[in-house]
């Protein structure tokens, strides 16, 4: 079956250092992925996507990495701040089809140490 | 420049009663998703419409749930005689017509069944 799952429930990083978080997914068929970050209390915020035509994908502070061959993606956060403290969800999409379900990991909660 | 408008934010019911969700896209968004989330879990796909069509409602349970997105007007879930198991925090999403896989979500109604 489908599913999108996290490696880590929790990743603890000291201020300033660099954050990876990682995803895998099962569905072959998916061909667009999103990195949610929410705070606690607030709606998930869009960070940055990518589609299978790529494997990267940089952004402010931010990069994703897509591996097909493993169906695994990763986010990557550089010079990790307080505010970057936050739970992070991968999401995918339900196939190419544009159909308009996404779904979600479990996600990973991020602690910055300051 | 308002994002995705969610009320109530927060919405407290007891068992038996109905619970009414709205939510405003953005502007210039015409699709609307709705996603429920438990708590220490991932958000979990419900429906999918656009103005006065549901699109995709595999993820709404059989019984007890409906949406509607008007012609004039907010989407609207209802769920109608409230468990406690339907606590649970309810998170609307909007996209522009022909990016349904780019959502970006609103702040949520958090649902307590007493």
């Amino acid at each position: 079956g489908e599913s999108v799952g996290l490696h880590l429930p929790t990743l603890s990083v000291q201020e300033g250092d660099n954050s990876i978080i990682n995803c895998a997914y099962s569905n072959s068929a998916s061909d667009y992925f999103i990195w949610y970050k929410q705070e606690s209390g607030k709606g998930p915020q869009f960070i940055i996507d990518i589609r299978s035509n790529m494997d990267k994908r940089q952004g402010q502070r931010v990069t994703v990495l897509l591996n097909k061959t493993v169906k695994h993606l990763s986010l990557q956060i550089a010079a990790t701040q307080p505010g970057d403290s936050a739970v992070y969800f991968c999401a995918e999409n339900d196939g190419p089809s544009n159909t308009g379900k996404l779904i979600f990991g479990q996600g990973t909660t991020l602690q910055v140490k300051p | 420049n308002a994002g995705v408008m969610q009320n109530p934010r927060h919405l407290v019911r007891r068992r038996g009663q109905e619970a009414r969700l709205r939510c405003s896209p953005m502007k210039g968004h015409s699709h609307v998703y709705w996603y429920r989330q438990l708590p220490e879990e991932g958000l979990k796909f419900m429906v999918y419409l656009q103005k006065e069509n549901i699109i995709d409602e595999s993820g709404m349970p059989k019984e007890r749930f409906s949406a509607e997105f008007p012609k004039e007007g907010p989407s609207i879930l209802r769920i109608q005689q409230v468990v406690r198991g339907d606590s649970a925090a309810y998170f609307c999403a909007s996209s522009r017509a022909g990016k349904q896989e780019t959502q970006y979500f609103g702040p949520g109604t958090r649902l307590l069944v007493l």
